[in-house]
């Protein structure tokens, strides 16, 4: 089954803590990307990949790192979590970059920084 | 900030009747999606038109695009208990803007009781 898997589903962490939230993708995608979703304010871009070894700053980067060593894993990594990166995370893939295509989601990391 | 702005935010209908909600968008773009979420999980695509279609359709759901308003509606007919989500619209940066992600809206929050 095509699919975007995410680990763990949910966090509860203290601040500083350093964390890591793995995507992995079965679909051979070139494109992925991760997401945080905040009540009213929709969907926003944290880091995105091309392909592997290609990795860019989306819209709010502050306080996250990325890797693309593979082609199917995408790991967020929060080197020093703080409470206002609590929000629900989520990882896509898709064929390759652009609004052509259509983005396949994971089912979510819901992150609490206490 | 945000590309897309949907409207309304929150939708509430009886079983049976249509749902109607808009997105608009900014900039000129070359494509546009419509995802829909069910509470706390990832988005599923449902559409996608580009900007030289003026309407679509798949099963129960209907897309338009007006480009000279920037905008696009979202029609579902004959609404069932299970289209309760929220649905979000998504948009490319448009011509000279970046094209290699796509930019969500706040999104729609519908209930249909049954």
């Amino acid at each position: 089954e095509a699919q975007v898997t995410q680990n763990p589903r949910y966090l509860i962490t203290v601040t500083g803590k350093k964390l890591t939230v793995t995507c992995s993708q079965n679909m051979n995608h070139e494109y992925m990307s991760w997401y945080r979703q905040d009540p009213g304010l929709g969907l926003r871009q944290i880091y995105y990949s091309m392909n592997v070894e290609v990795t860019d700053k989306g819209d709010v980067p502050e306080g996250y790192k990325v890797s693309r060593k593979e082609k199917r894993n995408f790991p967020l990594i929060l080197e020093s979590p703080s409470p206002n990166q609590t929000s629900l995370y989520f990882c896509a893939s898709s064929l390759s970059a652009g609004a052509i295509y259509e983005q396949y989601f994971g089912p979510g990391t819901r992150l609490t920084v206490t | 900030s945000q590309q897309g702005e949907e409207d309304p935010q929150a939708l509430s209908i009886q079983e049976g009747e249509n749902a109607s909600m808009n997105c608009s968008y900014k900039t000129s773009i070359n494509n546009l999606q419509w995802y829909r979420q069910n509470s706390g999980r990832g988005l599923v695509h449902l559409i996608l038109i580009r900007s030289n279609e003026r309407e679509k359709h798949s099963g129960r759901l209907r897309v338009t695009l007006d480009t000279s308003k920037k905008s696009s509606s979202l029609l579902i007919t004959a609404s069932r208990a299970a289209d309760t989500a929220s649905y979000f619209c998504a948009t490319d940066a448009g011509y000279g803007g970046a094209t290699n992600k796509l930019i969500f809206g706040t999104g729609t929050l519908l209930a249909v009781q049954p």
